[in-house]
């Protein structure tokens, strides 16, 4: 079965610690990305890669890292530079990254105290 | 002004009632468009996706595109309390990688 696998589902962390979420693909897709989702703010695009070895700042980027090293894995770290990681993390996939529709993990929900 | 808008409700309708939820957007540079389903701690899953302008149909589902007036509809027929969720709609730009996301509308379908 394809999909996108993302792991842990519940994070607890405390601050000033840097935290790692893992995503997973087995789609071959080609492009991936990760989202944040806040209540009331909707979905913010953090990172996204369209190939192996590259990736891109989204609109959020401050205070997170990522690294693409192989086509089906996309971990993002959320630093201790990020003022409020507390949140909801999507991570997503697309054949090709071009208007391509977006094919979503069920999300990790991080807690920061 | 918003490059998406989309009211976030709750809307309330009783089950089998037609539902009727919406986007404007702003950017007339926007081709392709896409409505995801987001039940509780969940992930959304794509419902649609459509180019331009027009009406597309999947079972219950029927997403409609007006360009002209810059405004999208996602229709839900005979409604099931099983279609309580938060609906966003999602659109792109031919020129851009980006897909941007109304902060969507939460959906309460009453048994």
């Amino acid at each position: 079965d394809g999909g996108i696998t993302q792991s842990p589902k519940y994070l607890f962390r405390k601050e000033g610690q840097n935290v790692t979420l893992s995503c997973e693909q087995n789609l071959n897709h080609d492009a991936m990305y990760w989202y944040r989702q806040d209540p009331g703010q909707g979905l913010r695009l953090i990172y996204y890669s369209q190939i192996v070895n590259d990736f891109q700042k989204g609109d959020i980027a401050e205070g997170y890292s990522v690294s693409r090293e192989k086509k089906e894995s996309f971990p993002l770290t959320v630093t201790s530079a990020q003022k409020n990681p507390t949140a909801f993390y999507l991570c997503a996939s697309s054949i090709s990254g071009k208007h391509s529709p977006l094919h979503f993990g069920n999300g990790t929900r991080l807690t920061v105290t | 002004q918003k490059e998406v808008e989309q009211d976030p409700g709750p809307l309330s309708v009783p089950e089998g009632a037609i539902v009727s939820l919406n986007c404007t957007y702003s950017n007339s540079a926007f081709q392709y468009f896409m409505w995801y389903r987001q039940y509780s701690r969940k992930g959304p899953e794509l419902l649609m996706y459509t180019y331009s302008s027009g009406n597309k149909e999947d079972g219950r589902f029927t997403a409609q595109v007006d360009k002209s007036s810059k405004y999208i509809s996602l229709f839900i027929r005979d409604s099931q309390p099983s279609d309580s969720a938060t609906y966003l709609c999602a659109m792109s730009a031919a020129r851009d990688d980006k897909i941007i996301f109304g902060k969507g509308t939460r959906l309460h379908i009453l048994p």
